[in-house]
């Protein structure tokens, strides 16, 4: 099974700050990498799919890059809605696997 | 606008069986699949499988190969997510979530989910 890294585990940002989740795959997985975002009690919301398209509605300070085998996940401006996990997954191949997620909250 | 709705909390006793249904509202439902997804207690995420039925494509992890079984009804409008020989470590949230319309494979990501269902495996 491939497997999904981020980093960091949690980080603690300022509203307006630039913020930067990363996730490496243990193999190549071109551009098959999703980013979600859950908040306590809520299922999963789809935020980019492969690597870099944003999902209709998600807001544009959303963006995300990467291919291969590091891809990365920026939110512009931190907004006091943005509190949440992230987490990546490849689908590549079978299984889909998910990254361990980042908490991010409000300094 | 496309909602999956899923069955409610379960309470289970190790060695039972639970299955966890899914009901899909909005869209054109023969057309995409479901996948089950599931979160321990302060855990991560961890895809247990999927289903494309116009395909009759039925995936499954290998961790769970030997216990799961994932279906729709006929008309795919509903998927159903059954766990056998449940043990305490199977108490998470099961969340199911929509393969969209294009995806030919399970391995595709996931556009829309359900509530979440908590299953609680307790003596």
């Amino acid at each position: 099974d491939i497997q999904m890294t981020q980093s960091p585990s949690s980080l603690s940002a300022s509203l307006g700050d630039r913020v930067t989740i990363t996730c490496q795959a243990s193999q190549d997985i071109r551009n098959y990498l999703i980013w979600y975002q859950q908040k306590p009690g809520k299922a999963p919301k789809l935020l980019i799919y492969d690597a870099s398209i944003l999902e209709t509605g998600v807001p544009s300070r959303f963006s995300g890059g990467g291919s291969g085998t590091h891809f990365t996940l920026v939110i512009s401006r931190l907004q006091p809605e943005d509190i949440a996990t992230y987490y990546c997954q490849h689908y590549d191949n079978l299984p889909p696997t998910f990254g361990q997620g980042t908490r991010v909250e409000i300094k | 606008q496309v909602q999956l709705v899923q069955s409610g909390a379960e309470v289970k006793k190790p060695g039972s069986s639970v299955t966890v249904s899914c009901k899909a509202s909005g869209g054109t439902f023969n057309r995409f699949g479901f996948s089950w997804v599931r979160q321990a207690p302060g855990q991560g995420l961890e895809w247990m499988g999927g289903i494309i039925p116009v395909f009759r494509s039925t995936d499954y992890a290998q961790k769970f190969q030997d216990r799961v079984s994932i279906t729709t009804d006929e008309s795919s409008t509903t998927s159903y997510m059954e766990l056998s020989s449940l043990r305490s470590e199977d108490t998470a949230t099961y969340f199911c979530a929509r393969i969209p319309p294009h995806c030919s494979s399970t391995t595709c990501y996931y556009d829309f989910w359900g509530q979440g269902t908590l299953v609680t495996v307790s003596s």
